[in-house]
């Protein structure tokens, strides 16, 4: 219960196009989702987050859409730019928790 | 900006012998945290400290592993006599605490240690 399912593993966008990496998760409890971005040999930095009484957020490209009836929330990248090529980790808290419940990871990668 | 700064980088070590990882948290953060990541899978959470005791662990923290901040700047994590399985990047975070809802959950990481344990 305590899982965060994400998809897919790995994603090949075209310069300009929209990336779409989806999560779900199962513990009613969870209560703030941020998404971390992570580039190779760098530690995950936090990219953009949502609370549950909203239904979207938006912050220049990047897009959180949360579904709270269906428990799932996604991040959709908007013009995605080779600079945007990273691992994509959603996660999941208790609003003030301490633990950070990860998803498996998104390898993104833009060709131009 | 600041930052999480973390050392060594990378660590190589032989099974059984301790090692100690080095963390210096963002410098009015109130809480702390360790998480791992074994090559190719998740982020998964270790330990979190804060008013200088644990306040929650997850089951990977076995009494092979503690933590310490054994002054104003720095937190350790030890490993007592490291397994093959040990081997992973290990991510120290931090986080201000505050009343901010905005603010509150934002969890700071460091660019992480390798540790390879031989």
């Amino acid at each position: 219960q305590q899982q965060v399912k994400q998809s897919p593993q790995s994603l090949i966008v075209q310069k300009g196009g929209i990336s779409i990496i989806n999560c779900a998760y199962e513990n009613t409890a969870f209560d703030y989702f941020p998404w971390y971005q992570q580039f190779p040999g760098k530690g995950p930095a936090l990219l953009i987050a949502i609370r549950p009484d909203v239904s979207e957020k938006k912050e220049g490209r990047f897009t959180i859409s949360f579904n709270k009836s269906a428990k799932q929330f996604s991040l959709h990248i908007m013009d995605s730019q080779p600079g945007d090529s990273a691992t994509y980790f959603c996660a999941a808290s208790r609003q003030g928790g301490n633990k950070l419940t990860f998803g498996t990871g998104t390898q993104l990668k833009v060709e131009l | 900006e600041p930052e999480v700064t973390q050392t060594p980088s990378h660590q190589v070590t032989q099974m059984g012998q301790e090692v100690i990882l080095r963390c210096v948290p963002i410098s009015n953060h109130l809480y702390f945290y360790w998480y791992r990541q074994i090559l190719g899978q998740k982020v998964e959470f270790l330990v979190s400290f804060y008013n200088n005791e644990i306040s929650e662990k997850s089951e990977i923290f076995d009494d092979q592993f503690s933590v310490e901040r054994p002054d104003g700047s720095n937190f350790t994590l030890k490993i007592r006599s490291t397994k093959l399985e040990d081997s992973a990047m290990y991510f120290c975070a931090s986080k201000y605490g505050t009343s901010n809802p905005l603010a509150k959950n934002i969890q700071y990481f460091g660019a992480g240690t390798r540790l390879s344990v031989l």
